[in-house]
């Protein structure tokens, strides 16, 4: 049984175009993370958050904790927004995270 | 910007061999993590430590591996008799307390031939 799920598994899109990425998860959290990977493999956090919306740049994420679901949003997508964005989210304490299985996105030109 | 370390970048070892995977997390961090991630899966967690000690183990984390600080900057993994399944990127991570996100290392690649 995934204790994450992400959807889309896989997006490809133009250049210019407002992205979305969905996460919902099973357990009971008290953070989530939004990572990126990128084709070398290294990761970098994007955000945590516990509750309503964060906005870095470009990029938006919110969550709802009791409904269980966490969105990532681009907008004015980028080609080098194109790597694998990771949900990420955290028990609580010194837990480690769970991390879901990435959307891979690809922005064209 | 400080930032999470790790070395080596590569290490390839023969089945069997110990190897010890060697993360400096940033200075004033107090929560410390090893992941892993075969090629081709997702990212799994295998240890969390705190005040010298493991807070939290995965199944993964078996009596082949083993972490330690030896000094107030290292935070090593050490995996006592590697397995061709330990071929894997392994990620060391930290953050400053509870409330705080994680930052990466850049992770070190361990080939097991």
């Amino acid at each position: 049984k995934n204790e994450v799920e992400q959807s889309p598994q896989n997006l490809t899109a133009q250049e210019g175009e407002f992205i979305t990425i969905n996460c919902s998860y099973s357990v009971g959290i008290s953070a989530l993370h939004w990572l990126q990977q990128h084709p070398g493999g290294g990761i970098v956090s994007l955000f945590m958050l516990s509750s309503g919306k964060k906005k870095h740049g470009r990029l938006i994420a919110t969550i709802n904790i009791q409904e269980k679901h966490s969105s990532l949003h681009i907008t004015a997508s980028h080609p080098r927004d194109s790597a694998v964005y990771i949900c990420a989210p955290l028990r609580g304490g010194a837990d480690g995270l769970t991390f879901g299985k990435g959307t891979h996105l690809i922005i064209q030109p | 910007e400080p930032e999470v370390t790790q070395t080596p970048s590569h290490q390839v070892t023969q089945m069997g061999q110990e190897v010890i995977l060697r993360c400096v997390p940033i200075s004033n961090h107090l929560y410390f993590y090893w992941y892993r991630q075969i090629l081709g899966q997702k990212v799994e967690f295998l240890v969390s430590f705190y005040n010298n000690e493991i807070s939290e183990k995965s199944e993964i984390f078996d009596d082949q591996f083993s972490v330690e600080r030896p000094d107030g900057s290292n935070f090593t993994l050490k995996i006592r008799s590697t397995k061709l399944e330990d071929s894997a990127m392994y990620f060391c991570a930290s953050r400053q307390g509870v409330g705080n996100e994680q930052f990466f290392g850049p992770g070190t690649r361990l080939t097991v031939l």
